[in-house]
């Protein structure tokens, strides 16, 4: 499994866009790129999901380059309730047997 | 999206006792589940990986005789904490894979339950 790297903590001032950028340069073809938010305490919640290019949903955008060895993760006008940790993971989506590896995660704070 | 559920949602125990926790995905089948443990301000760590009707795989570190999975049923698996210690205190979640193509450029997505908090006294 492709390893991930993300900033350790970021902060952010409410109302301003977001941009976390994970480093995977080993990501294989198989691998899709997949974004996690955790609360304390609750189970992570999927935000979005990638192969390549550009992916929107209405909670956010994930940009990934044309080598694939980077994303970065989009937030439009974050707000307090967007404080969490954000995990970039890679994983081969065929195969339903392989579990994600988590990495640190981004500890992202909104500040008022 | 698909929803998995854990019950109960937490739990405190005495040492020695044991803990069976739940796992259930609500509206899809799940030939696998996953189960995570995490200590605080940790990432998630994988534990286990439970298939249906077949035996679970652990990770390298984990007692399989000390947490003890079974898969049932398409939907539900359970994690049972055996003789549980005070450092089996944590927060354990699971995750199902709902493998309907959904979400972005297609993949399959991985759900996960709202975990169950352990704490052995």
């Amino acid at each position: 499994l492709a390893k991930t790297t993300q900033p350790i903590s970021m902060d952010s001032y409410e109302g301003q866009e977001v941009n976390i950028t994970c480093s995977h340069n080993n990501i294989a073809t198989n691998d899709y790129i997949t974004w996690y938010q955790q609360f304390p305490s609750q189970g992570p919640r999927f935000i979005i999901q990638g192969y390549k290019t550009k992916v929107t949903n209405e909670v956010a955008s994930l940009f990934i380059p044309a080598d694939r060895k980077s994303s970065t993760l989009s937030l439009p006008r974050v707000s307090l309730s967007d404080t969490a940790v954000y995990y970039c993971l890679v994983g081969d989506r065929i195969s339903g047997n392989t579990p994600l590896v988590f990495g640190k995660g981004t500890r992202l704070s909104v500040i008022a | 999206g698909a929803v998995v559920s854990q019950h109960p949602s937490r739990v405190i125990c005495k040492s020695g006792t044991s803990v069976k926790i739940e796992c259930r995905s609500l509206d899809f089948q799940a030939t696998t589940m996953f189960w995570y443990r995490q200590f605080p301000k940790q990432s998630l760590m994988l534990m286990a990986t439970s298939n249906e009707g077949s035996k679970a795989t652990y990770e390298q570190g984990v007692e399989k005789d000390k947490f003890l999975i079974n898969h049932a049923s398409l939907t539900l698996s359970t994690l049972t904490v055996t003789s549980a210690h005070p450092e089996d205190s944590s927060f354990y979640i699971c995750s199902a894979r709902d493998l309907v193509t959904s979400g972005g450029q297609g993949g399959n997505e991985q759900f996960f339950g709202p975990g169950t908090r352990l704490t052995v006294l």
